[in-house]
Protein backbone atom coordinates (compact mmCIF):
# COMPACT_ATOMS: atom_id res chain seq x y z
CA UNK A 1 0.00 0.00 0.00
CA UNK A 2 1.08 3.10 -0.59
CA UNK A 3 2.65 4.87 2.82
CA UNK A 4 3.19 8.39 1.03
CA UNK A 5 0.21 10.01 -0.73
CA UNK A 6 0.68 13.19 -3.41
CA UNK A 7 -2.76 13.83 -4.88
CA UNK A 8 -1.80 16.55 -7.20
CA UNK A 9 -0.16 14.95 -9.89
CA UNK A 10 0.81 18.09 -12.21
CA UNK A 11 0.45 21.67 -10.94
CA UNK A 12 0.26 24.79 -13.37
CA UNK A 13 0.47 28.20 -12.00
CA UNK A 14 1.55 31.75 -13.46
CA UNK A 15 4.56 33.58 -11.75
CA UNK A 16 4.06 35.03 -8.75
CA UNK A 17 0.84 32.91 -7.37
CA UNK A 18 1.29 31.10 -4.03
CA UNK A 19 1.01 26.87 -4.46
CA UNK A 20 0.56 24.44 -2.32
CA UNK A 21 1.77 21.12 -2.82
CA UNK A 22 -0.07 17.99 -0.35
CA UNK A 23 1.06 15.18 1.03
CA UNK A 24 -0.69 12.74 2.93
CA UNK A 25 1.07 10.01 4.89
CA UNK A 26 0.50 6.74 6.84
CA UNK A 27 2.08 4.81 9.46
CA UNK A 28 1.80 2.83 12.35
CA UNK A 29 5.14 3.83 14.09
CA UNK A 30 5.09 6.68 16.82
CA UNK A 31 8.71 7.84 15.69
CA UNK A 32 9.05 8.66 11.90
CA UNK A 33 10.70 11.33 9.71
CA UNK A 34 8.86 13.44 6.72
CA UNK A 35 11.16 15.32 4.08
CA UNK A 36 10.28 17.12 0.78
CA UNK A 37 12.60 16.31 -2.31
CA UNK A 38 13.15 18.36 -5.11
CA UNK A 39 14.18 17.36 -8.80
CA UNK A 40 14.81 19.57 -11.45
CA UNK A 41 14.97 19.38 -14.59
CA UNK A 42 18.65 18.60 -14.72
CA UNK A 43 17.24 15.22 -12.74
CA UNK A 44 18.96 15.41 -9.27
CA UNK A 45 17.34 15.19 -6.08
CA UNK A 46 18.00 18.47 -3.45
CA UNK A 47 17.26 18.01 -0.12
CA UNK A 48 14.54 21.03 0.95
CA UNK A 49 13.56 19.67 4.71
CA UNK A 50 12.73 17.43 7.11
CA UNK A 51 10.43 17.12 10.14
CA UNK A 52 10.45 14.44 13.00
CA UNK A 53 7.25 13.40 14.57
CA UNK A 54 7.53 14.97 17.91
CA UNK A 55 8.04 18.35 15.91
CA UNK A 56 4.87 19.97 15.02
CA UNK A 57 5.98 23.41 14.26
CA UNK A 58 5.54 24.96 11.03
CA UNK A 59 8.61 25.66 9.08
CA UNK A 60 9.14 28.87 6.88
CA UNK A 61 12.31 29.28 4.95
CA UNK A 62 11.93 32.27 2.42
CA UNK A 63 9.73 31.64 0.07
CA UNK A 64 9.09 27.93 1.51
CA UNK A 65 6.94 26.98 4.33
CA UNK A 66 5.88 23.87 5.63
CA UNK A 67 2.67 22.81 7.40
CA UNK A 68 2.57 18.97 9.37
CA UNK A 69 -0.33 18.43 10.90
CA UNK A 70 -0.72 14.61 12.91
CA UNK A 71 -4.07 14.74 13.41
CA UNK A 72 -4.80 14.89 9.52
CA UNK A 73 -1.71 12.75 8.63
CA UNK A 74 -0.37 15.62 6.25
CA UNK A 75 2.68 17.29 5.51
CA UNK A 76 2.00 20.00 3.13
CA UNK A 77 4.20 22.11 1.25
CA UNK A 78 3.83 26.02 0.65
CA UNK A 79 5.82 28.43 -2.14
CA UNK A 80 4.75 31.91 -2.06
CA UNK A 81 5.17 34.44 -4.80
CA UNK A 82 6.48 31.44 -6.99
CA UNK A 83 8.98 31.87 -9.71
CA UNK A 84 9.92 29.87 -12.91
CA UNK A 85 13.35 28.44 -11.52
CA UNK A 86 10.26 26.27 -8.59
CA UNK A 87 9.75 24.35 -11.56
CA UNK A 88 10.14 20.70 -10.94
CA UNK A 89 8.93 17.65 -9.63
CA UNK A 90 8.31 17.79 -5.93
CA UNK A 91 8.43 14.31 -3.50
CA UNK A 92 7.50 13.60 -0.23
CA UNK A 93 9.14 11.31 1.51
CA UNK A 94 8.45 8.98 4.98
CA UNK A 95 11.08 7.77 6.91
CA UNK A 96 10.14 4.94 9.50
CA UNK A 97 12.46 2.62 12.01
CA UNK A 98 12.58 -1.27 12.45
CA UNK A 99 13.81 -3.53 9.81
CA UNK A 100 13.05 -0.51 6.74
CA UNK A 101 16.46 0.80 7.67
CA UNK A 102 15.21 3.99 8.06
CA UNK A 103 14.86 4.08 3.90
CA UNK A 104 12.24 6.46 2.49
CA UNK A 105 9.23 5.90 1.05
CA UNK A 106 8.43 7.96 -1.78
CA UNK A 107 5.47 9.84 -2.89
CA UNK A 108 4.75 9.63 -6.79
CA UNK A 109 5.90 13.47 -7.05
CA UNK A 110 3.53 16.51 -8.11
CA UNK A 111 5.15 18.27 -11.05
CA UNK A 112 4.66 22.00 -10.50
CA UNK A 113 5.02 24.17 -13.83
CA UNK A 114 5.48 27.61 -13.45
CA UNK A 115 4.72 30.16 -16.21
CA UNK A 116 6.10 33.62 -16.69
CA UNK B 1 33.74 16.45 -5.63
CA UNK B 2 30.93 15.02 -5.08
CA UNK B 3 30.27 13.18 -1.61
CA UNK B 4 28.29 10.58 -3.70
CA UNK B 5 29.26 9.76 -6.84
CA UNK B 6 27.22 7.58 -9.23
CA UNK B 7 29.02 5.47 -12.85
CA UNK B 8 27.89 5.21 -15.09
CA UNK B 9 25.70 8.24 -15.77
CA UNK B 10 24.25 7.35 -18.73
CA UNK B 11 23.74 3.58 -20.21
CA UNK B 12 22.39 1.90 -23.13
CA UNK B 13 22.20 -1.59 -23.65
CA UNK B 14 20.49 -4.53 -24.96
CA UNK B 15 17.99 -6.97 -23.41
CA UNK B 16 20.15 -10.13 -21.99
CA UNK B 17 23.05 -8.02 -21.01
CA UNK B 18 24.86 -7.94 -17.61
CA UNK B 19 25.28 -4.28 -16.14
CA UNK B 20 26.65 -3.04 -12.94
CA UNK B 21 25.80 0.24 -11.68
CA UNK B 22 28.40 1.44 -9.24
CA UNK B 23 28.09 3.39 -6.33
CA UNK B 24 30.99 5.55 -4.36
CA UNK B 25 30.81 7.38 -1.30
CA UNK B 26 33.43 9.59 0.37
CA UNK B 27 30.61 10.80 3.73
CA UNK B 28 31.65 8.14 5.95
CA UNK B 29 28.08 6.58 5.94
CA UNK B 30 27.35 3.20 6.85
CA UNK B 31 23.92 2.89 5.33
CA UNK B 32 23.27 2.89 1.39
CA UNK B 33 20.29 2.21 -0.52
CA UNK B 34 19.52 1.90 -4.58
CA UNK B 35 16.39 3.65 -5.66
CA UNK B 36 14.58 3.17 -8.86
CA UNK B 37 12.50 5.91 -10.61
CA UNK B 38 9.87 5.29 -13.29
CA UNK B 39 8.03 8.51 -14.41
CA UNK B 40 5.09 8.90 -12.56
CA UNK B 41 6.15 6.44 -10.20
CA UNK B 42 8.55 8.35 -7.78
CA UNK B 43 11.26 6.89 -6.10
CA UNK B 44 11.30 2.97 -4.95
CA UNK B 45 13.63 1.41 -3.24
CA UNK B 46 15.67 -1.48 -4.62
CA UNK B 47 18.48 -2.70 -1.84
CA UNK B 48 19.61 -1.13 0.75
CA UNK B 49 22.67 -2.16 3.23
CA UNK B 50 23.27 -1.55 7.06
CA UNK B 51 26.84 -2.26 6.71
CA UNK B 52 29.00 -4.70 4.24
CA UNK B 53 27.67 -7.78 5.81
CA UNK B 54 24.27 -6.71 6.10
CA UNK B 55 22.25 -6.68 2.77
CA UNK B 56 18.43 -6.70 2.87
CA UNK B 57 15.55 -6.73 0.08
CA UNK B 58 13.78 -3.59 -0.05
CA UNK B 59 10.49 -3.08 -2.62
CA UNK B 60 11.23 -3.89 -6.46
CA UNK B 61 14.21 -6.50 -5.81
CA UNK B 62 13.50 -9.23 -8.09
CA UNK B 63 15.72 -8.89 -11.51
CA UNK B 64 18.70 -7.06 -9.34
CA UNK B 65 21.37 -8.43 -7.34
CA UNK B 66 23.66 -6.13 -4.98
CA UNK B 67 27.58 -5.86 -3.46
CA UNK B 68 28.34 -4.17 -1.17
CA UNK B 69 32.25 -4.20 -1.53
CA UNK B 70 33.81 -2.18 0.82
CA UNK B 71 31.41 0.20 3.51
CA UNK B 72 32.12 3.34 0.80
CA UNK B 73 31.16 1.21 -2.39
CA UNK B 74 27.91 -0.32 -3.01
CA UNK B 75 27.03 -2.31 -6.97
CA UNK B 76 24.24 -2.62 -8.41
CA UNK B 77 23.63 -5.57 -11.35
CA UNK B 78 20.97 -6.40 -13.76
CA UNK B 79 22.14 -10.00 -14.63
CA UNK B 80 20.13 -10.39 -17.84
CA UNK B 81 18.53 -6.90 -18.19
CA UNK B 82 14.92 -6.39 -19.56
CA UNK B 83 13.60 -3.68 -21.25
CA UNK B 84 11.37 -2.58 -18.00
CA UNK B 85 14.51 -1.85 -16.16
CA UNK B 86 14.90 1.11 -18.06
CA UNK B 87 14.75 3.67 -15.32
CA UNK B 88 16.65 6.27 -13.53
CA UNK B 89 18.63 4.84 -10.93
CA UNK B 90 19.51 6.59 -7.65
CA UNK B 91 22.18 5.54 -4.82
CA UNK B 92 22.06 7.41 -1.43
CA UNK B 93 23.56 7.08 1.91
CA UNK B 94 22.68 7.80 5.03
CA UNK B 95 24.07 8.27 8.77
CA UNK B 96 23.17 5.50 10.94
CA UNK B 97 23.62 7.04 13.99
CA UNK B 98 21.85 9.86 12.52
CA UNK B 99 18.83 8.72 11.28
CA UNK B 100 16.98 12.03 11.17
CA UNK B 101 19.31 13.39 8.57
CA UNK B 102 18.42 13.19 5.32
CA UNK B 103 19.95 11.11 2.56
CA UNK B 104 22.06 12.08 0.21
CA UNK B 105 21.67 11.03 -3.13
CA UNK B 106 24.10 10.81 -6.39
CA UNK B 107 23.50 12.28 -9.40
CA UNK B 108 21.56 9.08 -10.95
CA UNK B 109 22.31 6.78 -13.85
CA UNK B 110 20.24 6.57 -16.20
CA UNK B 111 19.58 3.34 -17.56
CA UNK B 112 17.99 2.30 -21.21
CA UNK B 113 17.65 -1.19 -22.00
CA UNK B 114 16.37 -1.85 -25.79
Amino acid sequence: AQKVTQAQTEISVVEKEDVTLDCVYETRDTTYYLFWYKQPPSGELVFLIRRNSFDEQNEISGRYSWNFQKSTSSFNFTITASQVVDSAVYFCALSEGGRSGYALNFGKGTSLLVTP
Amino acid sequence: DADVTQTPRNRITKTGKRIMLECSQTKGHDRMYWYRQDPGLGLRLIYYSFDVKDINKGEISDGYSVSRQAQAKFSLSLESAIPNQTALYFCATSDGDALNQPQHFGDGTRLSIL
